[in-house]
Parts: C-alpha cells; sequence; structure tokens
C-alpha cells in the first residue's frame, strides 16, 4: 500500500533559522507530491506541489524537490518567521485522475521571535 | 470566491446519538471528499463523491456512517449510534477533475461523551 512518514514534531525553532522537515514515501505507482499546512484554527491549504522526479515545488520561501531515488520530499525553508508557525502535512496521491490524498501524520512547528 | 464551508464546527453529542455535518463545496467543483483525523494523526480519507455518485467509500466507513449528495452540490455525512471512537474532526474537501489539488474546509469536531 501507500504511505507517508514524516519526522515527528514538535520542531521549535528561533526565527529566522532554517528549517527541514523530512518526508518520506512509499508508493505502488508513480505519485504526485504534496506539502499541506495548517494554521491554528484552519483548514488544510496546499502549501506546494511535485508531479515527477527531480520537480521543485515552491511557495511562500519554502521548497520541496521530488527525489525518486530516495523516495523523498523534504519541506525546506531558508529563514522561518513567527507567522510560519502551524502543522505541515506530506501528502501524495497516484494518478492524475485519482482522488485518495493519503497523508502523513503532520509536524508541528513552532517559530519563537 | 468563497472556499469549502462547513457546518456545525463543533458539536458535542452523547453516546448513541445520531450527528450530521454539513459541506458546501465551492460552486464550480463537482469532486467533493471527506476525511477524518484523529488527534496527532494525518487525515484519512473515508469517502469520494463526483458529482451526486458515491465513487469510493473507505473500509473506515462503518455501517453507522452514510453520505450524501443528492443534487451534486452541498454533502451531508452522517452518524448514527455515536461511539467515543468517533470523537474525530471531519473534514470535508472538493476539487475539480484531474486537478490534483483538494481544497479543504475548516472541519467539523466532533466530540462523543
Amino acid at each position: 500500500g501507500n504511505s507517508v512518514t514524516q519526522m515527528e514534531g514538535p520542531v521549535t525553532l528561533s526565527e529566522e533559522a532554517f528549517l527541514t522537515i523530512n518526508c518520506t514515501y512509499t508508493a505502488t505507482g508513480y505519485p504526485s507530491l504534496f506539502w499541506y499546512v495548517q494554521y491554528p484554527g484552519e483548514g488544510l491549504q496546499l502549501l506546494l506541489k511535485a508531479t515527477k522526479a527531480d520537480d521543485k515545488g515552491s511557495n511562500k520561501g519554502f521548497e520541496a524537490t521530488y527525489r525518486k531515488e530516495t523516495t523523498s520530499f523534504h519541506l525546506e525553508k531558508g529563514s522561518v518567521q513567527v507567522s510560519d508557525s502551524a502543522v505541515y502535512f506530506c501528502a501524495l496521491i497516484i494518478g492524475a485522475g485519482s482522488y485518495q490524498l493519503t497523508f502523513g501524520k503532520g509536524t508541528k512547528l513552532s517559530v519563537i521571535p | 470566491d468563497t472556499g469549502v464551508s462547513q457546518n456545525p464546527r463543533h458539536k458535542i453529542t452523547k453516546r448513541g446519538q445520531n450527528v450530521t455535518f454539513r459541506c458546501d463545496p465551492i460552486s464550480e467543483h463537482n469532486r467533493l471528499y471527506w476525511y477524518r483525523q484523529t488527534l496527532g494523526q494525518g487525515p484519512e480519507f473515508l469517502t469520494y463523491f463526483q458529482n451526486e455518485a458515491q465513487l469510493e467509500k473507505s473500509r473506515l466507513l462503518s455501517d453507522r456512517f452514510s453520505a450524501e449528495r443528492p443534487k451534486g452540490s452541498f454533502s451531508t455525512l452522517e452518524i448514527q449510534r455515536t461511539e467515543q471512537g468517533d470523537s474525530a474532526m471531519y473534514l470535508c474537501a472538493s476539487s475539480k477533475p484531474l486537478a490534483g489539488e483538494l481544497f479543504f474546509g475548516e472541519g467539523s469536531r466532533l466530540t462523543v461523551l
């Protein structure tokens, strides 16, 4: 079956620190990969995505590269802000017409001033 | 442009009672999804509609759960004879076909006493 494994949190960083949240996956097919973010009191929002190997998704200073050889999609940001405090979910979907996202357990990030 | 709307946002009920949640998707989206999220876990797929047709149901959706989308617009998720294990956040999402990106509502939190 398909599964996503994320590094466990919580992660606490000082403002302007470098962020990495690890994500690895197992998939029966050729997945598209996503990072979703959930800010306190809000719904899940798509942060970035990548649909094929070596693609780099980027948004709001966050980046993640689809690495087929290591089955990974690590999330990075060079300088975090307090406003980045949220729960981050790595997810995958198999096939363009598919409907079932498989999520990791989420990683809670807290950024302190 | 309104997003995905879910009601009620929070429901507290006694074990054995029935509850119903409503989801209004983004108007031009013909795909609608229900997910369940328990504390410390990522969302788990429950069921999926394309227009009014329910095309897939997870094994997580026991016989006490029923979902409908009668006119291909809003959807309801009913849980009969609630159990404490049903306590969770119920998330609704919608998408266009083949788009890959799901847009999530803020969720309906169920607490079963």
